[in-house]
């Protein structure tokens, strides 16, 4: 079983949407939680981390339910530029980083 | 500028043939850790280093070897390359292992193994 799961889309939206991700992990002592964007072959950049009383960030809101151990990531109108690769990201920490990715939902932004 | 270099960007081996990929970090960060990115598998960490001189394996290290002489480098080796380390490979930093830091990461080394 992946220690964090999320729908790998593809979403197809048009632009002014709202889109919702969800993301699963699957270790309950998991201790923090992120989202990152990944563009066409480009790297991983922090879009927000994830607090446990859920967070926003513009367009951009997080949450988490650790009791049902899932994280989820909505945009609200939507933009041409939201087109990316969502990842869902999870630190285990254990004395170290241990970072588990999700392998990510590509979202496209139509015009 | 803050950032994370890796070089080279792009390489086209042969199996067996020693190579090094490079990475440097000009944030002053003690954590530093390197990934391998397949369709399908997402990001899974090779190795990583919590400081000068300590390193320790991720989830995948078998075929790589890293080291951490000085606090801004952490080049990772690849002493007989093989087809099934033909991946993504990024390089990436954080100022402290744990907690809510943020991951920076390289551009990336795309590496093709015949």
């Amino acid at each position: 079983r992946k220690e964090v799961e999320q729908d790998p889309g593809p979403f197809n939206v048009p632009e002014g949407a709202t889109v919702a991700f969800n993301c699963t992990y699957s270790n309950s002592a998991s201790q923090s939680f992120f989202w990152y964007r990944q563009d066409c072959r480009k790297e991983p950049k922090l879009l927000m981390s994830v607090y446990s009383s859920g967070n926003e960030d513009g367009r951009f809101t997080a949450q988490l339910n650790r009791a049902s151990q899932y994280i989820s990531l909505l945009i609200r109108d939507s933009k041409l530029s939201d087109s990316a690769t969502y990842l869902c990201v999870v630190n285990l920490y254990t004395g170290a980083n241990n970072l588990f990715f999700g392998t990510g939902t590509r979202l496209t932004v139509i015009p | 500028e803050a950032q994370v270099t890796q070089n080279p960007r792009y390489l086209i081996t042969v199996t067996g043939k020693k190579l090094t990929v490079t990475c440097s970090q000009n944030m002053n960060h003690e954590y530093m850790s390197w990934y391998r990115q397949d369709p399908g598998l997402g990001l899974r960490q090779i190795y990583y280093s919590m400081n000068v001189e300590a390193t320790d394996k991720g989830d995948v290290p078998e075929g790589y070897k890293v080291s951490r002489k000085e606090k801004r480098n952490f080049p990772l080796i690849l002493e007989s390359p093989s087809p099934n380390q033909t991946s993504l490979y990024f390089c990436a930093s954080s100022k402290l292992a744990g907690g809510q830091e943020t991951q920076y990461f390289g551009p990336g080394t795309r590496l093709l193994v015949l």
